[in-house]
C-alpha cells in the first residue's frame, strides 16, 4: 500500500514569506508527527497529532510555526514570516500502534 | 530531559570486518530505544527496536540500562549497510510519542 506522502518534496521561500507543508499518512494511522531535520543532525520532534486533537506541540520552536490536522488525517505545517534558520528538511511520520512511518521529506531552502 | 548520542559522525569499515555503531542515551524512566536507517535517495525506516529483540539485516542491538547505551552491532559489514545510522528514544507510560534522535552515523563499508 501506500506509504506517508508529503508535499512539496522541495520549497523554496524569500525570507519573510509564508509556506504551508503537507502530509497524507498512511489511510488509518491515528497518529501523526512533524519533525524538522537541519543539516548534519537528527531529526527533532516538533508536535503530534492523535486524530484531530494535537496533543503535544511542545518541540515547535517559535508561535510562527503551526500545525493542524482538522480531519484526523492530512495535517498541514505552516510557517509564518519564514526565516534563514528555518532552512531543513521537514519529516512526517504516522503510527496506528509502535513503529512510525516516515515520509520522504520536504525540504525547505529560505533564501 | 532525555538525550541520545551517537559519538561518532561518520564510521568506515571494510567489507567483511564487524561494525559497532555507539549510542548512549539519558531518560529518567523506561525508554524505548530504537535504530533507524536511511539509505541513500530513501526515507528513514525503522531498523529494529529493543522491545522486538530481533536481528535484522544481520543487526542487533542489546539495551544496557547501566551503561544507557544501545549499540549496534554486526559481525561481517556488507556494503549495502552502508547509510546513515539513528538512534533513538522514546519514552514510556505517558508523555509525548514522539522520538529523540541523535545526529547519527554515516556508515561507509568499503569493498
Amino acid at each position: 500500500g501506500a506509504g506517508v506522502s508529503q508535499s512539496p518534496r522541495y520549497k523554496v521561500a524569500k525570507r519573510g514569506q509564508d509556506v504551508a507543508l503537507r502530509c497524507d499518512p498512511i489511510s488509518g494511522h491515528v497518529s501523526l508527527f512533524w519533525y524538522q531535520q537541519a543539516l548534519g543532525q537528527g531529526p527533532e520532534f516538533l508536535t503530534y497529532f492523535q486524530n484531530e486533537a494535537q496533543l503535544d506541540k511542545s518541540g515547535l520552536p517559535s508561535d510562527r510555526f503551526f500545525a493542524e490536522r482538522p480531519e484526523g488525517s492530512v495535517s498541514t505545517l505552516k510557517i509564518q514570516r519564514t526565516q534563514q534558520e528555518d532552512s531543513a528538511v521537514y519529516l512526517c511520520a504516522s503510527s496506528s500502534i509502535g513503529e512510525q512511518f516516515f515520509g520522504p521529506g520536504t525540504r525547505l531552502t529560505v533564501l | 530531559a532525555q538525550r541520545v548520542t551517537q559519538p561518532e559522525k561518520l564510521l568506515s569499515v571494510f567489507k567483511g570486518a564487524p561494525v559497532e555503531l555507539k549510542c548512549n542515551y539519558s531518560y529518567s524512566g523506561s525508554p524505548e530505544l530504537f535504530w533507524y536507517v536511511q539509505y541513500s535517495r530513501q526515507r528513514l525506516q525503522l531498523l529494529l527496536r529493543h522491545i522486538s529483540r530481533e536481528s535484522i539485516k544481520g543487526f542487533t542491538a542489546d539495551l544496557n540500562k547501566g551503561e544507557t547505551s544501545f549499540h549496534l552491532k554486526k559481525p561481517f559489514a556488507q556494503e549495502e549497510d552502508s547509510a546513515m545510522y539513528y538512534c533513538a528514544l522514546r519514552g514510556l507510560g505517558g508523555g509525548a510519542d514522539g522520538l529523540t534522535f541523535g545526529k547519527g552515523t554515516h556508515l561507509i563499508i568499503q569493498p
